[in-house]
Order: structure tokens, then C-alpha cells, then sequence
């Protein structure tokens, strides 16, 4: 199995300052097809995940350009450009090169 | 608009049966794969098993902790993916989510719901 590995695991971050989650994964995401199906999800305190970039990226609809996502291979980054209030969550990667589908342990975002 | 709702959690015992239903609309439900994910108390997202549209085969892959166990299906007719879970476990015990799997990924999610395996 593709194993993800996420750092940091905890992030107090001041308002309208940047935030940076890495995500590492155990092998090369890239599929036989040419893409990479790496995916950021956001999930809010008692809220389901959200997809917000997905094939490393590509943000999905509905998000903010504050969102940015970045890699390649095996390393892939998601940066908040400005963190916001309604940012607070815990933030997982997640490939779907190759079954099993794989998530990263999560990263809380929390403002300080 | 996509909606996704979940039905069919409750408290079960161990070595039971469960089945939950995804029901879908506001999208061609026959067009897209299915995926089933879970969340155990506190903790973070475990893929449990994913089922292909009907043009590619229809066919089923699921992580290796549920293989043998549980079983998804679709009824394309009535828009509905069904996770059924035989013998199951305490440590099944989580919020059982279904989405969406399209090229952009686990685009749409529903609100999940929640099993309980507890004697």
C-alpha cells in the first residue's frame, strides 16, 4: 500500500498569514495514464471532508484562490496563502493512483 | 446539485449485519464510480472500497481490513450505492461516508452516518 505521510501534524497559524501542509507519499504517484491523482481535502469541525485540489493543482470548484496546491513524484505541498477563520480544520492528502486509495494522518489548522 | 445522503447507521453487536444506502441526486448516478469512506472516533479518513460505473465493468476493489467482509453495489435505477457489512467488528465502529469518485477525485461527499459496534 501507498503509504502518506503528512508534516505537520499541528499548525497555529496567525490570521492573514500563510500556512504550508507537506505530504510525502512511499512511492511515485504518477499513474500509467500520465497524471498524478493526488487530492487535498479539507474537513471542518463537524462538517464532512470537502475536496479542494485535486491531480496535485487543480482546485475545485467553489474554492478560494487562496488555495494552492503543488509537487510532484512523491513530494506535493498545499499552501493557504492568507488563512482565514473558516480555514480551522484538519486538512488530509490522499492518492488514487493505486488501490488501496490512500489519506495522509491529517494536519489541524487552528488560528493562534 | 450534487446531493449525496446516507442512510442505515445505527447500533449493531458484533458479528452482525448492516446495510447502508447512498442515495444520490442532482447528477447521472449511472455515469460515475462510488467510494465509501470512514471515519473512526477521532480519528482521520480510512478508504474502505470503490465501485466502477456500470461502463467499466461495474466491478469492486475494497481496503484489505473490510475484503470478504463487505460488499458494495449499486442499483442504478434508483440512483442508490450500498455498502453491506457482515460480521462486524468493533473496530468498524465510525462514520461511514459515501462520495462521488470522479476524475477530479472524491468530489462530492455526503453527510455520512454513523455505525456503532458495541455488544
Amino acid at each position: 500500500d501507498i503509504v502518506m505521510t503528512q508534516t505537520p501534524l499541528s499548525s497555529p497559524v496567525t490570521l492573514g498569514q500563510p500556512a504550508s501542509i507537506s505530504c510525502r507519499s512511499s512511492q511515485s504517484l504518477v499513474h500509467s495514464d500520465g497524471n498524478t491523482y493526488l487530492s487535498w481535502l479539507q474537513q471542518r469541525p463537524g462538517q464532512p471532508p470537502r475536496l479542494l485540489i485535486y491531480k496535485i493543482s487543480n482546485r475545485f470548484s467553489g474554492v478560494p484562490d487562496r488555495f494552492s496546491g503543488s509537487g510532484a513524484g512523491t513530494d506535493f505541498t498545499l499552501k493557504i496563502s492568507r488563512v482565514e477563520a473558516e480555514d480551522v480544520g484538519v486538512y488530509y492528502c490522499m492518492q488514487a493512483t493505486q488501490f488501496p486509495e490512500t489519506f495522509g494522518q491529517g494536519t489541524k489548522v487552528e488560528i493562534k | 446539485e450534487v446531493q449525496l445522503v446516507e442512510s442505515g447507521g445505527g447500533l449493531v453487536q458484533p458479528g452482525r449485519s448492516l446495510r447502508l444506502s447512498c442515495t444520490a441526486s442532482g447528477f447521472t448516478f449511472g455515469d460515475y464510480a462510488m467510494s465509501w469512506v470512514r471515519q473512526a472516533p477521532g480519528k482521520g479518513l480510512e478508504w474502505v472500497g470503490f465501485i466502477r460505473s456500470k461502463a467499466y465493468g461495474g466491478t469492486t476493489e475494497y481496503a484489505a481490513s473490510v475484503k470478504g467482509r463487505f460488499t458494495i453495489s449499486r442499483d442504478d435505477s434508483k440512483s442508490i450505492a450500498y455498502l453491506q457489512m457482515n460480521s462486524l467488528k468493533t473496530e468498524d465502529t465510525a462514520v461511514y461516508y459515501c462520495t462521488r469518485e470522479a476524475a477530479a477525485g472524491l468530489d462530492y461527499w455526503g453527510q455520512g452516518t454513523l455505525v456503532t459496534v458495541s455488544s
